[in-house]
């Protein structure tokens, strides 16, 4: 499978506690991107990385979320101090050099904090 | 900003029923426009775009016109299958700054009833 690859496909935590996601894009896409689905809702975009560097972050992202991309590879986003309204699905995506408007969705990462 | 609407809630139709899914824009660009699909436990995936005004986007029998003189773009089908059952979002690109981000609209389910 050369998709997108999420993991893990879901996550249950308590309150309080912190919760990483990997993402690997799908190879030679230098784009790599996080969104954010809540239940009825469109994706709402969170951050992008061109290669390794970040280069926008949207205002969603609190202090608490941290995206990297070290090798401009296979991305982690890290909640810290897990919220209960950070449950959600969390998408990563990524778009090719050639056509960067067009994005890849992976399965999702399901986030429940109880 | 850029934005999108689209026709909210859930569609019932018959199979075999004709479709409409209106989805109207906001934007100073005139970027590409995206229909995603989204199945039940998936991530979104692209399912047609336009990329310029009076363009058509194709896809399985969907078809959706980029529209600048009434900023729409339109998702329609002249007889939908059971198969076509999943939520469907209206897309654009976010500004020439910001290329990175796709906008979504909150969606639209499609239920076919059999």
């Amino acid at each position: 499978d050369t998709g997108v690859s999420q993991d893990p496909r879901h996550k249950i935590t308590k309150r309080g506690q912190n919760v990483t996601f990997r993402c690997d894009p799908i190879s030679e896409h230098n784009r790599l991107y996080w969104y954010r689905q809540t239940l009825g809702q469109g994706p709402e975009f969170l951050t992008y990385f061109q290669n390794e560097a970040q280069l926008e972050k949207s205002r969603l992202l609190s202090d608490r979320f941290s995206a990297e991309r070290p090798k401009g590879s296979f991305s982690t986003l890290e909640i810290q101090r897990t919220e209960q309204g950070d449950s959600a699905m969390y998408l990563c995506a990524s778009s090719s050099p050639v056509d960067g408007n067009t994005i890849y969705f992976g399965e999702g990462s399901w986030l429940t904090v109880v | 900003g850029d934005s999108v609407v689209q026709t909210e809630g859930q569609v019932l139709p018959s199979e075999g029923d004709s479709l409409i899914v209106n989805c109207s824009y906001e934007t100073t660009q005139y970027p590409s426009l995206f229909w995603y699909v989204q199945y039940p436990g998936e991530g979104p995936q692209l399912h047609l775009k336009a990329m310029k005004a009076n363009d058509k986007g194709r896809n399985k029998g969907f078809e959706a016109m980029y529209r600048k003189e009434t900023t729409s773009f339109h998702l329609e089908k002249d007889s939908v299958q059971e198969s076509d059952s999943a939520v469907y979002f209206c897309a654009l690109p976010g500004s020439r700054s910001s290329a990175s981000k796709i906008i979504f609209g909150s969606g639209t389910r499609l239920s076919i009833r059999p």
